[in-house]
């Protein structure tokens, strides 16, 4: 199947900096990619959708400017969490898709605020 | 709106002995759906999927599943389990009517395979 590169796979921070996560699509070009946050034991949450071009589309209750999402290339989206807390510590999940394919998901992002 | 249910939310089997893990959904237009298994602290895999075409798709690892128009079912199967299979399962729908490619996830079913 497709790949999707997800990096950093995990990530320290202090609390009041901002971290930038990437995701890439190595062998398709995906005209969508979603962003989801996963709390321990439980399911994937979407955060947002992003669209190659154009602003994202944030699912109720997300922050817009804290989670700035860039997609700037059909193969790159980034999801940067601005000054971040540590109740922002979590898995972060990115997948893309292109019209006719399933999603593929990256490997996964365990942000750790202290 | 779309919704996934897993109703189960740990499933212990042996080894060998065949498994099943239920999904049902809910969607307005043609349902696309998805079996996604996750190992710890990793992304989700693709098993398989069902557009459109015969009810019973096979995918990786010799699983499968079966959709049931009429339950709106889509319950993941094996034959003979392995330990190896032990992980995270979460069914997805996505609408396939609709211009948004959105997928809904389910809460997740831990399989526990016993040697």
């Amino acid at each position: 199947g497709a790949v999707v590169s997800q990096h950093p796979s995990r990530v320290i921070c202090k609390s009041g900096t901002s971290v930038k996560i990437e995701c890439r699509s190595l062998d398709f070009q995906a005209t969508t990619m979603f962003w989801y946050r996963q709390f321990p034991k439980q399911s994937l949450m979407l955060m947002a959708t992003s669209n190659e071009g154009s602003k994202a589309t944030y699912e109720q209750g997300v922050e817009k400017d804290k989670f700035l999402i860039n997609h700037a290339s059909l193969t790159l989206s980034t999801l940067t969490v601005t000054s971040a807390h540590p109740e922002d510590s979590s898995f972060y999940i990115c997948s893309a898709s292109d019209r006719n394919t399933e999603a593929f998901f990256g490997q996964g992002t365990r942000l750790t605020v202290v | 709106a779309q919704s996934v249910a897993q109703p189960e939310d740990q499933v212990n089997v042996a080894e060998g002995n065949p498994l099943t893990v239920k999904c049902t959904y809910s969607v307005s237009g043609n349902p696309y759906l998805f079996w996604y298994v996750q190992y710890p602290n990793r992304g989700l895999q693709f098993l398989l999927k069902y557009i459109t075409g015969d009810n019973l798709v096979k995918g990786s690892y010799g699983f499968e599943a079966e959709f049931n128009k009429s339950q709106t079912s889509f319950h993941l199967k094996k034959p003979s389990a392995l330990v190896s299979d032990s992980a995270l399962y979460f069914c997805a729908v996505r609408d396939g009517n609709s211009g948004t490619y959105k997928y809904i996830f389910g809460t997740g079913t831990r399989l526990k395979v016993l040697a």
